[in-house]
Parts: C-alpha cells; structure tokens; sequence
C-alpha cells in the first residue's frame, strides 16, 4: 500500500540553525501539506502546497518557514533560523485532490536545543 | 471561530464496552468532519468521516452522529477492543480552503482488557 515517508524520523539541533524536513508524497497525488504537533497537544495546520505554490498558510508559519518542491518526488518544509518553541512532531500529508483524503506521514520530531 | 472543541481529554472504556468522544464547532462554514486515530510514533489516521447532510455515518464498530443544529458531532465506538487504544482527533474542513484541517485537542482512549 503506498504510504507517505519523511526523513528524518528524529532530528536534533542548537537554536538558531536551519533544518530542513523531507517528505516523499504518494506518487500520484498533487496536494501536500506540512502539519505539527507540539507535544501533548493537537495536531496545527502550517501549509498547504499545490501547483508549485503555497495554497495557504496558518499563522505559524511565518517568514522563517519554507516549502519546496525540488524535484518529482520530494516536498520539503525549511525552518531557516530555528527556535526552542519550534521542537515538535512535524507531519507531512499528501491528497489526490483538494477534496480526497489526506494520508499521513509517521513524522518528524524536531528538538531544538 | 476557528476552533474544534474536544471532550474528553482522556477515556477508560473495559473491553466490549462504548467509547464516546464529543466535539464541538463554532464555524458553519465546516463541511467535512473527519476523525483520525493515532497511535504512538505514528501519525494520524483518517477512521471515518461525515459531510453535514447526514445525521449519522456508521462503518462497522465506528459510528459518527452529526448534530448540524447543535453544532456538535461524536464519535462511538462499539464492543471496544484493546486494539482501539489511541488517540482520536475530531476535525473539521471547509473544501473551498484547499483542505487545511483543524484538528481537535485530541482523546487518549485505553481500553482495559
């Protein structure tokens, strides 16, 4: 069953450096998203991302975060200057459509030290 | 306006009895209601999922009854199993916003053997 992927699956790092989170979508599907989830509390959209364009953004993600498209295959969420309240579960989701279910990567936890 | 209420925070259920987790909305924009579960280390799982012109959505042991009136939706689960221990999050959706979820504060549910 094709499933959503992401790398790493822990990642440690000092405030103030950037990270980069990868995804690799479902092969066939067109919408992605990036999702967190501070621990203990609920899962917080951060962007959705179609056509090689943000769709929309939360108020989270701010000029400090970024999404990208590299090539065919991977989506990618760049935290440029990461901060203590950045640590977190970051998930990635992709969809076939706008309106189809949204299938869940097992995510990235992000310490930030 | 934004926000999807969860009740309750944490559930003991023995085996073979119904779990219940309830929730509440404010917007009226919403028009899909899906819930996921998660266990640990994974992430969320789409389990059912209901649009507002029905009352009620049942897929074996998984029921969800939509109060469109109240504003409020939940989720039972019937003859509740060991296997069923998670966390559950209700969520909502508009399709005109590119899909962004917002997820409920989320329900640890143990099922006790």
């Amino acid at each position: 069953e094709p499933e959503v992927t992401q790398t790493p699956s822990h990642q440690v790092t000092q405030m103030g450096q950037e990270v980069i989170l990868r995804c690799v979508p479902i092969s066939n599907h067109l919408y992605f998203y990036w999702y967190r989830q501070i621990l203990g509390q609920k899962v917080e959209f951060l962007v959705s991302f179609y056509n090689n364009e943000i769709s929309e953004k939360s108020e989270i993600f701010d000029d400090q975060f970024s999404v990208e498209r590299p090539d065919g295959s991977n989506f990618t969420l760049k935290i440029r200057s990461t901060k203590l309240e950045d640590s977190a579960m970051y998930f990635c989701a992709s969809s076939a459509s706008y309106v189809s279910e949204q299938f869940f990567g097992p995510g990235t936890r992000l310490t930030v030290l | 306006q934004q926000q999807v209420k969860q009740s309750p925070q944490s559930l003991i259920v023995q085996k073979g009895g119904i779990s219940i987790i309830n929730c509440a909305y404010e917007n009226t924009a919403f028009d899909y209601f899906p819930w996921y579960q998660q266990f640990p280390g994974k992430g969320p799982a789409l389990l059912i999922a209901i649009r507002p012109d029905v009352s009620e959505k049942k897929e074996g042991r998984f029921t969800i009854s939509f109060n469109k009136s109240a504003k409020q939706f939940s989720l039972h689960i019937m003859d509740s199993q060991p296997g069923d221990s998670a966390t559950y999050f209700c969520a909502a959706s508009m399709d005109s916003s590119a899909s962004k979820i917002i997820f409920g504060s989320g329900t640890r549910l143990s099922i006790r053997p």
